[in-house]
Formats: C-alpha cells, structure tokens, sequence
C-alpha cells in the first residue's frame, strides 16, 4: 500500500537557519505529493504541492521538489522565522478527481529559536 | 467563505457516554473526510464520503464509531459509547471536484475520562 516516511522530529533551529525536512514515499504510479502546515491549536493547512516528476512547489520561502528517481519530496527553506515554529505533515494523493485520499507521514514539529 | 466548521471545538465526557461531533464543509465541496490525531499514532484517516456516500471507511476503528452525511452541508462522527483511548482531535477537512487541496477544520478536542 502507499505510505510515507517523514524525518522524525522535534527539530530545533535558530532564525535565519537553513532547513531540511525529508520526505520519501511509497506508492503504485506517480502520485501527488504535498507538503501540510499545522499552526499550534489549529488544522492543517495545505503549504505547497507538486503533481508530477520534476517539478518543483513553492510557497513563503518553503520549496520542495518531486524526484521520481529517489521517490523523495524534501521540504527546503533558506532562512526559517520564529513564525515557522510548527507541525509539517508530507502526504500523497491516490485516487482521482474527487475521489481520493491522502496518506500523511507522521508529522515532523519544527520549532525556531530568535 | 467561513472554511469548514466543526462543533464543539472541545468535549469533556465520561466513559460510556455517547458523543457526536459535528462538521460542515465548504459549500460547493463534494469531497469530506474525518481524521483523528495523537500523539501516539498520528494523524488517521477514519473515514471519507464522496457526494455523500462513505467511499473508504477501513480507517473507523471498531463499530463504536459511525459516520453520517445526510446531505451535502452537514456530517456527524459519533463514537458510542466512548473509551479513555478515544481521546484525541478529531479533524473534518473538505475539497471540491478537483481535489487539489484539502481545507481542514479547526478540529474538536475529545477527552474521555
């Protein structure tokens, strides 16, 4: 079945550090793929997404690009904020249209230091 | 638009009692999904409906829980009764036709005592 792996948490950096959250999948096809945002005591929210190999999702700084080859879609930032500080979940799509779910990773809780 | 809305945002219960939580989506959005999240296990896809009707309910842990869509603006969880290991956030998120992105609700935070 689908499934993916996210690095496991807590990760703790300071403002202005570079990050890395990895992310690898498992699934039939070439999925969806999407990188969530929980803000504490809130739902999630969708941050980025990309829908075939190669390319690339962007959104506030974060990026995060789909590799078929290493069935990887890290999310990437250059110089993270306080207001960063939260969950992020890496998920894919399986089924079409309206139609389908998403399987999420466990959650990786980033936490930025001023 | 005000996002998906979910009642009661918090519910203190005793074991065995019954306990309904409530959810509506986005208007226009045909796709519903319930997830619970913990600690421990993370966040679970319970259930989700497609124009109303269950589509994939192999995540509902036991038949204490139940899922309802009546209609296209409204759903229920219901867990009866209720166990201590039921507590958690319970999460409603919808999407439209397209289902290029999940709009989650606020959640409602569940504790069994």
């Amino acid at each position: 079945g689908n499934s993916v792996t996210q690095m496991e948490g807590p990760v703790t950096l300071s403002e202005e550090a570079f990050l890395t959250i990895n992310c690898t999948y498992t699934a039939t096809g070439y999925p969806s793929l999407f990188w969530y945002v929980q803000y504490p005591g809130e739902g999630l929210q969708l941050l980025l997404k990309a829908t075939k190999a190669d390319d690339k999702g962007s959104n506030k700084g974060f990026e995060a690009t789909y590799r078929k080859e290493t069935t990887s879609f890290h999310l990437e930032k250059g110089s993270v904020q306080v207001s960063d500080s939260a969950v992020y979940f890496c998920a894919l799509k399986s089924g079409g249209g309206s139609n389908y779910k998403l399987t999420f990773g466990k959650g990786t809780l980033l936490t930025v230091n001023p | 638009d005000a996002g998906v809305i979910q009642s009661p945002r918090h519910e203190v219960t005793e074991m065995g009692q019954e306990v309904t939580l409530r959810c509506k989506p986005i208007s226009g959005h045909n796709s519903l999904f319930w997830y619970r999240q913990t600690m421990m296990r993370g966040l679970e896809l319970l259930i989700y409906f497609n124009n109303n009707v269950p589509i994939d309910d192999s995540g509902m842990p036991e038949d204490r829980f139940s899922a309802k869509m009546p209609n296209a603006s409204f759903s229920t969880l219901k867990i009866q009764p209720s166990e201590p290991r039921d507590s958690a956030v319970y999460f409603c998120a919808s999407s439209d036709y397209m289902g290029n992105e999940q709009f989650f609700g606020p959640g409602t935070r569940l504790t069994v005592l």
